[in-house]
């Protein structure tokens, strides 16, 4: 399996609502990434794990609750959203990191609607 | 931290003809340098990535150039196809970063 997946692909949540995006990679990889997409943007960092240890948050609002149970899956939980975090959000995971086969393959996305 | 820069935002090219997107980065340090294309409500897929340890590289009618003396690398594409109508992101890290730094993306549209 060389894919990374996203689940669901389409997502439309209210303000008050609580939701979750998942994301599954079974090559093994070590690291495994969020990243946020807007149009015409180019993706934009949000957290990184590294041996399922959360290794860099760039100063994401405590609405977006990265969480990763093991090392093929990477959840974000998602409350009290704002219609600005509308948005493609992407997964992605490398082999590792610190190593020259640190390429990053992204998931399809889920396109998150929050009205 | 890392910039990165990236010309031209769109670029429109006659079917058959070349196309080359240029990125520049700030941090010396970087050594590594991807390419990625995005085709409209997919994901972004790499298409082809250099190393700091060669000035060149080729993948079919796809290459890149690295230039670390200028710090600048190029993307380019030849006897370009309909299919190749997408945006372009370039991004550079060095080894032990986590945070991979993209440019700003280019629209290419190939005009049939």
């Amino acid at each position: 399996d060389t894919e990374v997946t996203q689940t669901p692909k389409h997502l439309v949540m209210g303000m008050t609502n609580k939701k979750s995006l998942k994301c599954e990679q079974h090559m093994g990889h070590r690291a495994m990434y969020w990243y946020k997409q807007k149009a015409k943007k180019p993706p934009e960092l949000m957290f990184v794990y590294s041996y399922e240890k959360l290794s860099i948050n760039e100063s994401v609002p405590s609405r977006f609750s990265p969480e990763c149970p093991n090392s093929s899956l990477l959840n974000l939980h998602l409350h009290a959203l704002q219609p600005e975090d509308s948005a493609l959000y992407l997964c992605a995971s490398s082999p590792q990191i610190g190593a020259s086969t640190d390429t990053q393959y992204f998931g399809p996305g889920t396109r998150l609607t929050v009205l | 931290g890392e910039n990165v820069e990236q010309h031209p935002s769109t670029l429109s090219v006659q079917e058959g003809d070349s196309a080359v997107i240029k990125c520049t980065y700030s941090d010396s340090a970087s050594n590594y340098f991807p390419w990625y294309k995005q085709e409209l409500g997919k994901r972004p897929q790499l298409i082809i990535d250099i190393r700091s340890n060669v000035g060149e590289k080729k993948d079919q009618r796809i290459a890149v150039t690295l230039n670390k003396t200028a710090k600048h690398f190029s993307l380019h594409i030849t006897e370009t196809q309909p299919e190749d109508s997408a945006v372009y992101f370039c991004a550079a890290r060095y080894f032990g970063n986590e945070k991979l730094t993209f440019g700003t993306g280019t629209r290419l549209t190939i005009i049939p």
